[in-house]
């Protein structure tokens, strides 16, 4: 089974400090991918990665950051968190040949 | 533009009561539907892909199909576990990395 892990399950962080979420795969994956999830907003994609140092702009990357240095780990970096991104954060990595994507439990992160 | 819709909002259903969740779809060339469930404070469960107009998929009390318009998830003789949050994706042929969701249906089948 593919198994996607996020490092925290759940984050309080204070205004302008700088938070970092981690995600590892075991699957040999290419392609991940960093999703906010809010309430009456869905899944949102904010950065992914299709491969080692590569990435691209999801539809909402400002206030982001990622860095892809291995190809089992994507990291989602928040320079100076604000409260707006109070938000359940979701990592996942896709299966290559059948497209499905693979979510981890979800860090839930609260900035006060 | 590229557009997921899920109907209903919310369901609730009797167990053992069947229903079935739409989702309707516009993309420029379907490269694969996904149906995912999330339980509360979890990410979500890949359930199905369906991938051509006729194909259908089965799991327990899910039935996943699919039309070249809309997709359709069956659910038979609900129990309380299937509680959840269903969620539909859609992969366009022109944006192969990205999947774009449906908002959810949640679900509460009540003992």
């Amino acid at each position: 089974d593919v198994k996607v892990t996020q490092s925290s399950r759940y984050l309080v962080k204070r205004t302008g400090e700088k938070v970092f979420l981690e995600c590892v795969q075991d699957m040999d994956h290419e392609n991940m991918f960093w999703y906010r999830q809010d309430p009456g907003l869905g899944l949102r994609l904010i950065y992914f990665s299709y491969d080692v140092k590569m990435k691209e702009k999801g539809d909402i990357p400002e206030g982001y950051s990622v860095s892809r240095e291995k190809k089992e780990r994507f990291s989602l970096i928040l320079e100076s968190a604000s409260t707006n991104q109070t938000s359940m954060y979701l990592c996942a990595s896709r299966a290559t040949n059948t497209g499905e994507l693979f979510f981890g439990e979800g860090s839930r992160l609260t900035v006060l | 533009e590229d557009q997921v819709t899920q109907s209903p909002e919310a369901l609730r259903l009797q167990e053992g009561e069947s229903s079935s969740l739409n989702c309707s779809y516009t993309v420029s060339g379907l490269r694969g539907l996904f149906w995912y469930r999330q339980d509360p404070g979890k990410g979500p469960e890949f359930l199905f892909t369906l991938y051509s107009a006729g194909e259908e998929k089965e799991k327990e009390r899910l039935k996943a199909t699919l039309t070249k318009k809309e997709s359709f998830l069956h659910i038979t003789a609900p129990k309380p576990e299937d509680s959840a949050t269903y969620l539909c994706a859609v992969a366009s042929m022109d944006s192969s990395y990205k999947l774009i969701f449906g908002s959810g249906t949640r679900l509460l089948v009540r003992p």
